[in-house]
């Protein structure tokens, strides 16, 4: 149990489905990030959520939307995805910016 | 931009050898923080070292930091199978946006 729960752990989705990623944690961190860990790729941040602010990284789709709901709850929403969307996306939380991540253990997505 | 690269990308060693990972990144930083990851799951935090700090042990993990090489290395000592892991740097800087700057990570393989 890391303290970040990811679900589902594994998700197959056509091109024309929409459906949900859903993260909690249970740490009393401040920050939520989401991440994309693509093979052979370094890790790519696409949204944080903090008290302050939320950041997107611009190069991120519009058929990726985040929602944070409250500082223990995140999800990412996901309409008309194309195949190399197909990816490890993973959640993480940390008690301030520069502090230590704590990752879930992902969602498995495969577009087809 | 600031990038953390890692180098070697693969490593192979027998158990009971030391493993030695480094890191380089291009601009000024908070900290320093290496990762671990097994296969098809999360990262974990294995140490973070600061800005103002040159070197610091945790069990059989040794990070050095030399700020003025931009670099970082870690070692791990008397390695097991166990060890056999992706491990990742990050740099973390303050900045009123993204904090975190992964590499690409070094596939470490330990044979029994």
């Amino acid at each position: 149990e890391t303290g970040v729960t990811q679900t589902p752990r594994h998700l197959v989705m056509g091109m024309t489905n929409k459906k949900s990623l859903k993260c909690e944690q249970h740490l009393g961190h401040n920050a939520m990030y989401w991440y994309k860990q693509s093979a052979k790729k370094p890790l790519e941040l696409m949204f944080v959520y903090s008290l302050e602010e939320r950041v997107e990284n611009n190069s991120v789709p519009s058929r990726f939307s985040p929602e944070c709901p409250n500082s223990s709850h995140l999800f990412l929403h996901l309409h008309t995805l194309q195949p190399e969307d197909s990816a490890l996306y993973l959640c993480a939380s940390s008690q301030a910016r520069t502090t230590p991540l704590h990752f879930g253990n992902g969602t498995r997505l495969t577009v087809t | 931009s600031q990038q953390g690269e890692e180098d070697p990308q693969a490593l192979s060693i027998q158990e009971g050898e030391n493993a030695t990972m480094n890191c380089s990144y291009k601009t000024s930083i908070n900290n320093l923080q290496w990762y671990r990851q097994n296969s098809g799951r999360g990262l974990v935090h294995l140490i973070l070292i600061r800005s103002n700090e040159r070197e610091k042990h945790s069990g059989r993990l040794r990070v050095t930091l030399d700020t003025s090489k931009k670099s970082s290395s870690l070692l791990i000592t008397a390695s097991r199978a166990a060890d056999t892991a992706s491990y990742f740097c990050a740099t973390a800087f303050d900045n009123y946006g993204q904090n975190f700057v992964f590499g690409p990570g070094t596939r470490l393989s330990v044979l029994p």
